[in-house]
């Protein structure tokens, strides 16, 4: 089964500075795709940014990129001008592109703005 | 706003009692997954359910049920219920059978149960 790991519970960062949070999978799959969900304490799970693994150009969303490194097993997040908003608890998921009607999560990563 | 609405947003209840969460899907789509939330814990898949039919079934405990009804919204029973079983629960819809690149799943606010 994929697995997904998430070794930072918790991250901090300064308002406007910049912050990566790391996420790394385990599969034996050649296609799939990976994603950043943010937690806020609404609970509402956001789609931050995404990425699919054939794509070899990371992706980007505003102040938000990815940093995927797929021989690595590796996709990173980084958060450009951090703002108090951003906040919350992240999660990196992982999603088969053959039988991709399952999200894979990891445990999640707690990040705080500090103004 | 995702379109997903999930009731209850709380709940409250007593070890050995059984609970009954409830899904509506965004408009249109056919697809309702459930997926709970652990304290500390990513979620975990429970099951996936299309037009009415179950469609895959993750670690899902015997203990809980799910249906999904003609108009599309779906039911999370959960029965004999234990301490442990205290978590978020939510449910995501999308529009088609499969996920792919351009068909994203849409989460609820989640129902957090709490056994006491």
């Amino acid at each position: 089964a994929q697995t997904v790991t998430q070794s930072q519970p918790e991250m901090s960062v300064q308002e406007a500075e910049t912050v990566t949070l790391s996420c790394t999978y385990d599969t034996s799959e050649s296609d799939y795709y990976l994603f950043w969900y943010k937690q806020p304490p609404s609970r509402q799970m956001i789609l931050v940014i995404r990425q699919e693994a054939y794509k070899q150009q990371n992706a980007t969303e505003n102040r938000f990129s990815v940093n995927f490194q797929k021989a690595a097993k590796s996709f990173s997040l980084k958060i450009s001008d951090s703002q108090l908003g951003d906040a919350a608890m992240y999660f990196c998921a992982y999603r088969s592109a053959d039988t991709g009607n399952q999200f894979y999560f990891g445990t999640g990563t707690s990040l705080t703005v500090i103004p | 706003d995702s379109g997903v609405t999930q009731t209850p947003k709380h709940l409250i209840t007593a070890t050995g009692q059984r609970v009954t969460l409830r899904c509506s899907p965004r408009s249109g789509d056919l697809s309702v997954y459930w997926y709970q939330q652990s304290l500390d814990q990513g979620l975990q898949f429970l099951i996936h359910y299309y037009n009415g039919e179950e469609r895959a079934k993750g670690n899902i405990l015997e203990r809980f049920s799910a249906q999904q009804f003609p108009d599309l919204h779906s039911e999370l029973n959960l029965s004999s219920l234990e301490l442990g079983d205290s978590a978020l629960y939510f449910c995501a819809s999308s529009s088609g059978l499969t996920l792919d690149m351009n068909t994203e799943a849409f989460f609820g606010q989640g129902t957090r149960l709490t056994v006491v």
